[in-house]
């Protein structure tokens, strides 16, 4: 099991704003990044740092956290913005390990 | 603009041992400042970290998997491999490379090769 959870799946409205939740209690101590995966494709890193977006990434992805939950934060969602979304951290250990939460399935109406 | 391509053999026998490379280019292999990572994702489940060595050699794995994996660098051709034995049908996935930053405030894997399908079967 993942000591990250994340919602199997959540959907928005096209152009309305979606939060995509992450939790876990190594969330308090370190980042999370976050990644998108369309279907056959490999994951993209679209948030990392505090709030920090990687070349090429869209203004209207963010990232905050707060307390043991980190969010993802679409605003004015695409079409093109339906996909997974993965987040990632240390474990609680805070030693070399990495984690991946389960997983959000993104679906644009 | 680097790139990372994975090889290796997508077939596999239960028991064996599971070998794929990732060759690095378009930029620097040998920057302290990077590590060089294997992540995996079974056929419509999530992802998971292999582990992942500095271009020293010095190596983490995943506790899950730490008996089995040993991942190492070919500094002369740029390159960081992938090795897992007594693999099972567990082990079928498509197996991704990846470079990951370490730093405190960037901790994340920034780029990814495109994923290489691993079948474990007789």
């Amino acid at each position: 099991s993942s000591e990250l959870t994340q919602d199997p799946a959540v959907s928005v409205a096209l152009g309305q704003t979606v939060r995509i939740t992450c939790q876990g209690d190594s969330l308090r101590s370190y980042y999370v990044s976050w990644y998108q995966q369309k279907p056959g494709q490999a994951p993209v890193l679209v948030i990392y740092g505090e709030n920090n977006r990687p070349s090429g990434i869209p203004d209207r992805f963010s990232g905050s956290s707060s307390g043991n939950t980190a969010s993802l934060t679409i605003s004015g969602a695409q079409a093109e913005d339906e996909a997974d979304y993965y987040c990632n951290s240390r474990d609680s250990s805070g030693n070399h390990h990495l984690v991946f939460g389960g997983g959000t399935k993104l679906t644009v109406l | 603009q680097l790139q990372l391509q994975e090889s290796g053999s997508g077939l596999v026998k239960p028991s064996q041992t599971l070998s794929l490379t990732c060759a690095v280019s378009g930029g620097s292999f040998s920057s302290g400042s990077y590590c060089w990572s294997w992540i995996r994702q079974p056929p419509g489940k999530g992802l998971e970290l292999i582990g992942y060595t500095y271009y020293s050699g010095t190596a983490y794995y995943n506790p899950s998997l730490k008996s089995r994996v040993s991942i190492s660098v070919d500094k002369s051709k740029s390159q960081f491999s992938l090795n897992l034995s007594s693999v099972t049908a567990a082990d079928t996935a498509v197996y991704y490379c990846a470079r990951y930053n370490p730093g405190l405030t960037e901790d994340s894997f920034d780029i990814w090769g495109r994923g290489t399908m691993v079948t474990v079967s007789s």
